[in-house]
């Protein structure tokens, strides 16, 4: 199957600080790439989407000068949490979606941030 | 607008018992309906997908059917392993959106 990587799998910062997060589809070009929230309890929240390209569409309540997303080609999106504050400490988890598949999407393994 | 409605869990098994965890669905069109599973510290991986009315999805054991007539897709399987234990979440997508709308999991727990 399609194969999406992320980096770094953990990142720990301090308050205040920006994160940066790499989505990268490694084996197909991804035209669109969501990056979803995960919180306790399992729930998935979709925070934005990107098409390669363009700007992204942030799901209401996201805040998009806070969560920076670029989808700068069709194998890579980074998400950028600016000024983070521990309460932005969760499992942050992007998928890639194929062109020729359009309702198929492939999750990258997560990566979970700690903001002390 | 689209919606995905899971059995609340955790569901709790012994090894060799049958799964059935349910999942129905709200959609515009003609949506693709899938089925992904996480397991713990990892992301979501795609389990099985069917695009239309009476597909049957299937891998690793695991089973669903889209049923338009009930609007639903359970998931099935009929003999679970430990290694099964993970948190399963129902999805679909090209409904109303291309958007994908997912269920909010359910967790699976299954016991020696």
């Amino acid at each position: 199957g399609a194969v999406v990587s992320q980096h770094p799998s953990r990142v720990i910062c301090k308050s205040g600080t920006s994160v940066k997060i790499e989505c990268r589809s490694l084996d197909f070009q991804a035209t669109t790439m969501f990056w979803y929230r995960q919180f306790p309890k399992q729930s998935l929240m979709l925070m934005a989407t990107s098409n390669e390209g363009s700007k992204a569409t942030y799901e209401q309540g996201v805040e998009k000068d806070k969560f920076l997303i670029n989808h700068a080609s069709l194998t890579l999106s980074t998400l950028t949490v600016t000024s983070a504050h521990p309460e932005d400490s969760s499992f942050y988890i992007c998928s890639g979606r194929p062109g020729q598949t359009p309702y198929e999407q492939y999750f990258g393994p997560g990566t979970r941030l700690t903001v002390t | 607008g689209d919606s995905v409605t899971q059995m609340e869990g955790p569901v709790t098994l012994s090894e060799e018992a049958f799964l059935t965890i349910n999942c129905t669905y709200t959609a515009t069109g003609y949506p693709s309906l899938f089925w992904y599973v996480q397991y713990p510290g990892e992301g979501l991986q795609l389990l099985l997908k069917a695009t239309k009315a009476d597909d049957k999805g299937s891998n690793k054991g695991f089973e669903a059917t889209y049923r338009k007539e009930t609007t639903s897709f359970h998931l099935e399987k009929g003999s679970v392993q430990v290694s099964d234990s993970a948190v399963y979440f129902c999805a679909l997508s090209g409904g109303g959106s291309y958007i994908p709308t997912f269920g909010r999991g359910t967790s699976l727990i299954v016991h020696p």
